[in-house]
């Protein structure tokens, strides 16, 4: 499976913008890249996914490098509630599941 | 609404027994997944099913088992073969068979303790 590679964990102050990257350089041309996260004692819940052009929601928005090689998931105001565990997931042509990493246990400072 | 229903929500049991967990959806999705999940680590695939009467193994299926019977329903025992059964179990579903463009609904979870 291709594999993504993210930071332990970040840490921001609320109100201002985060930024959480992500590596996946052996992705290929047909996977797509999708965002989740994880609030305390939760299942995961989706945040948004994309193939190649930027994707913005009501959540937040996601930016694929030209190369595809990385992707940065932007929170454009950070509350409180943001606080999670964000898991870059890659969704390869035809899987059958998605492989969940580590992924980045994002703090948000008051 | 629709969505995915874990029961319960904790589940206290002895060691030895086999306890069931139970996963409902009605979102007609296709395909259903167990994954457990150990305190501070990510998630790992027990089984998953793709059509009813039908499943396959993830990276950890040995002391489980599961049956699709239903389209709506996939549940999990937890048999006394699993060494360490102690941990969260999230149960998921897809409308796709192959993801792709399509990702995961989640249930809340289901935090069992053997004692």
């Amino acid at each position: 499976d291709a594999k993504t590679t993210q930071p332990n964990s970040m840490e921001s102050n609320e109100e201002e913008p985060v930024h959480l990257p992500c590596n996946h350089s052996t992705i290929s041309g047909t996977d797509y890249i999708h965002w989740y996260r994880q609030l305390p004692s939760q299942g995961p819940e989706y945040v948004i996914h994309g193939l190649t052009s930027n994707v913005n929601n009501r959540m937040a928005s996601l930016a694929i490098a030209e190369d595809r090689k990385s992707s940065t998931l932007i929170l454009h105001r950070a509350t409180l509630r943001d606080a999670a565990v964000y898991y870059c997931i890659l969704s390869l042509q035809g899987a059958q599941k998605l492989v969940f990493g580590q992924g980045t246990r994002l703090t948000i400072n008051p | 609404d629709g969505g995915i229903t874990q029961s319960p929500k904790y589940l206290f049991r002895k060691e030895g027994q086999n306890v069931t967990l139970s996963c409902e959806q009605n979102l007609n999705h296709d395909a259903m997944y167990w994954y457990r999940q150990d305190p501070g680590q990510g998630l790992r695939l027990i089984y998953y099913s793709q059509i009813v009467n039908d499943f396959q193994k993830g990276d950890i299926a040995e002391g489980y088992s599961v049956s699709r019977e239903k389209k709506e329903s996939f549940p999990l025992t937890v048999t006394s073969a699993q060494k360490n059964p102690t941990a969260f179990y999230l149960c998921a579903s897809s409308l796709a068979t192959t993801l792709s463009n399509y990702g995961y609904t989640f249930g809340s979870g289901t935090r069992l303790t053997v004692v």
